[in-house]
């Protein structure tokens, strides 16, 4: 199995910060990472698909970077809304992709 | 309206059963594998199981295998799990997700709709 490890794994942060969150992967999965937002009390919402991909309706400063082991998601100016758990998923290994830890980003 | 609402959750007895279920709307559910993901309360997410479009494709976690079974009726657009022998460990809210792909071999592939849940509680 695929194991992805996400640092930190939560970090504080003021409004209009840059903020990158890392996701490293057990061994190669090409470009097939996706990150997740999850805000309390609702499902996970895809961002960033394929590593790179920004998800419709996305705002743009949401980016993703990386391919075979080592991942970024960076929010280039974070917003009130921002406020949330990220997750970072592995589809290389199928049928069984899997989630990283998931990181909390908090208001500073 | 792309839509997933599952349903059939509730509280249980330690080695009972349950099936849940999900219901899609507003997209060609035939054209898209399914998936099962849990959240136990205050943790993060786990896959818990996936089907592809014509359920010729399946599969489980290691932490379910041999007590869950994923199925599908294209005609009634809906997804299945049928959980058995549940532990306290299986407590938690299960999510229906839509994948990007057809099938859930291959690679690749999101999850791009997601259900707001139904919750799985497994004490005596």
């Amino acid at each position: 199995d695929i194991q992805m490890t996400q640092s930190p794994s939560s970090l504080s942060a003021s409004v209009g910060d840059r903020v990158t969150i890392t996701c490293r992967a057990s061994r190669s999965i090409s470009n097939y990472l996706n990150w997740y937002q999850q805000k309390p009390g609702q499902a996970p919402k895809l961002l960033i698909y394929a590593a790179s991909s920004l998800q419709s309706g996305v705002p743009s400063r949401f980016s993703g970077s990386g391919s075979g082991t080592d991942f970024t998601l960076a929010i280039s100016s974070l917003q009130p809304e921002d406020f949330a758990i990220y997750y970072c998923q592995q589809t290389y290994s199928v049928p069984s992709p899997s989630f990283g830890g998931g990181t909390k980003v908090e208001i500073k | 309206e792309v839509q997933l609402v599952e349903s059939g959750g509730g509280l249980v007895q330690p080695g009972r059963s349950l099936r849940l279920s999900c219901a899609a709307s507003g997209f060609t559910f035939v054209d898209y594998a399914m998936h099962w993901v849990r959240q136990a309360p205050g943790k993060g997410l786990e896959w818990v199981s996936g089907i592809s479009w014509n359920s010729g494709s399946i599969g489980y976690a290691d932490s379910v295998k041999g007590r869950f079974t994923i199925s599908r009726d294209n005609a009634q657009n809906s997804l299945y799990l049928q959980v058995n022998s549940l532990t306290t460990e299986d407590t938690a809210l299960y999510y229906c997700a839509k994948d990007t792909y057809i099938a859930v071999t291959g690679g690749g592939g999101a999850f791009d709709v997601w259900g707001q849940g139904t919750m799985v509680t497994v004490s005596s």
